[in-house]
């Protein structure tokens, strides 16, 4: 089977560092994303790691350990817009994306 | 180009109602899943439609059925409404892995 865990809330001050962890089980493993998603809206895509290490995207970065079943999303120099949930998936063999319950992230002035 | 899109945004319905969601997936895309959102979880998939077929199907009951038309655009029904299908309906086209969301409709069953 699969599962995703990752906390249900942080905050953080505008202009820090925050990171949001997340570790999974999987049967297989066909990489993890990250998705942003605002209130009421659509999840947006962040970030796919398919190998080791760490990938960076502006102030996004994404971190894959495949042997630890674990991933985080760092985002620095928070801003007040990066108030969100951010959701972290697995894909399935078949394309479907398993999620975790997302973690609600408020960022504070 | 335009992304994914969905119809309606917002539903109203009652109890034992049925209900239809609409999807048209990016141009280009012939692959169409949708997800169940309840507030504060994340997406829920329920299936997923490709040459016309059900490919795939989550843990949901057959109340939630699908279809997909021959320009790869995608109904959701759902039959006998309770009031725990009040949720965010999410419709989602990609090629393999990488899955693009529409702007999702919100139904709230009463």
């Amino acid at each position: 089977g699969q599962n995703i865990d990752q906390p249900t809330e942080m905050t953080a001050t505008e202009g820090a560092i925050v990171q949001i962890n997340c570790t999974y089980q999987t049967s297989g493993f066909n990489g993890l994303f990250w998705y942003q998603q605002h209130a009421g809206e659509a999840p947006t895509f962040l970030s796919y790691n398919v190998l080791d290490g760490l990938e960076e995207k502006g102030r996004f970065s994404s971190f894959l350990s495949r042997s630890k079943g674990y991933s985080y999303l760092l985002l620095k120099e928070l801003q007040m817009k990066d108030s969100a949930s951010y959701l972290c998936a697995v894909p399935s063999d078949t394309d479907k994306l398993i999620f975790g319950t997302g973690t609600r992230l408020q960022v504070f002035p | 180009d335009a992304g994914v899109t969905q119809s309606p945004t917002h539903l109203i319905k009652t109890r034992g109602q049925q209900v239809t969601l609409r999807c048209s997936p990016k141009s280009g895309h012939d692959t169409v899943s949708w997800y169940q959102q309840a507030l504060g979880q994340g997406p829920q998939f329920i299936f997923q439609y490709y040459e016309e077929e059900e490919r795939q199907r989550g843990n949901f009951p057959d109340r939630f059925s699908g279809h997909q038309f021959p320009n790869y655009s995608s109904e959701l029904n759902v039959n006998a409404l309770l009031l725990g299908d009040s949720a965010l309906y999410l419709c989602a086209s990609g090629v393999s892995y990488e899955q693009y969301f529409g702007p999702g409709t919100r139904l709230t069953v009463t």
